[in-house]
């Protein structure tokens, strides 16, 4: 079966560095995407990785391995407004994509 | 402002009832996706649409029908709440299948 992993919850402190970890079994891959969404809203885009290697794009940035099916997505200078779940989805050999659970991550003071 | 409009924001219904959720984007996109989200699960697509007048079933499509007359709507439809249904319902869209997706707001629906 097709299969996302992602830790539930994570804490951290205002101003400094996480990593939120997504490990995938799926058939096939077609690329891998992470989302940022706060709690009672959508889902917006932060990150695709089709090629192994590391993408940053101001405070977030995001790696792949496809030969180890990992992803992580790494928050710099953490903010309150950063608060919020991660979501990690890969596109499978058919183009659809598979969603983790996401990883809910706390900010604390 | 360009984006996605989902209706009703919210909706309480009977088991049984036939509701219709409404979808309007107005990007353009040719790529149209329902999901459902509930508690402790990831995003499980629905239904999903490649172009107008095309759809597809995704992981869960039992008791949810669509259609896609044209580019811009993509209206999800149950034909018979069941309580299992209650859940946020999420459309997005995207340029191309390989194209990052965009989200509307959702509709929250509870079956009783």
């Amino acid at each position: 079966g097709q299969n996302i992993d992602q830790p539930t919850e994570m804490t951290a402190t205002e101003g400094a560095i996480v990593q939120i970890n997504c490990t995938y079994q799926t058939s096939g891959f077609n690329g891998l995407f992470w989302y940022q969404q706060h709690a009672g809203e959508a889902p917006t885009f932060l990150s695709y990785n089709v090629l192994d290697g590391l993408e940053e794009k101001g405070r977030f940035s995001s790696f792949l391995s496809r030969s180890k099916g990992y992803s992580y997505l790494l928050l710099k200078e953490l903010q309150m407004k950063d608060s919020a779940s991660y979501l990690c989805a890969v596109r499978d050999l058919d183009y659809q994509l598979i969603w983790g659970a996401g990883t809910k991550l706390i900010i604390k003071p | 402002i360009a984006g996605i409009t989902q209706a009703p924001t919210s909706q309480i219904l009977a088991a049984g009832r036939r509701m219709t959720l409404r979808c309007t984007q107005d990007m353009r996109h040719n790529a149209m996706y329902w999901y459902r989200q509930d508690l402790g699960l990831g995003l499980r697509l629905i239904h999903y649409s490649n172009t107008a007048g095309t759809t597809g079933k995704g992981e869960v499509p039992d008791g949810y029908s669509v259609s896609r007359a044209n580019t811009d709507d993509f209206p999800l439809t149950l034909a018979s709440a069941v309580p299992s249904q209650t859940s946020v319902y999420f459309c997005a869209s995207s340029q191309g299948y390989n194209q990052p997706q965009h989200f509307g707001d959702g509709t929250r629906l509870s079956i009783l």
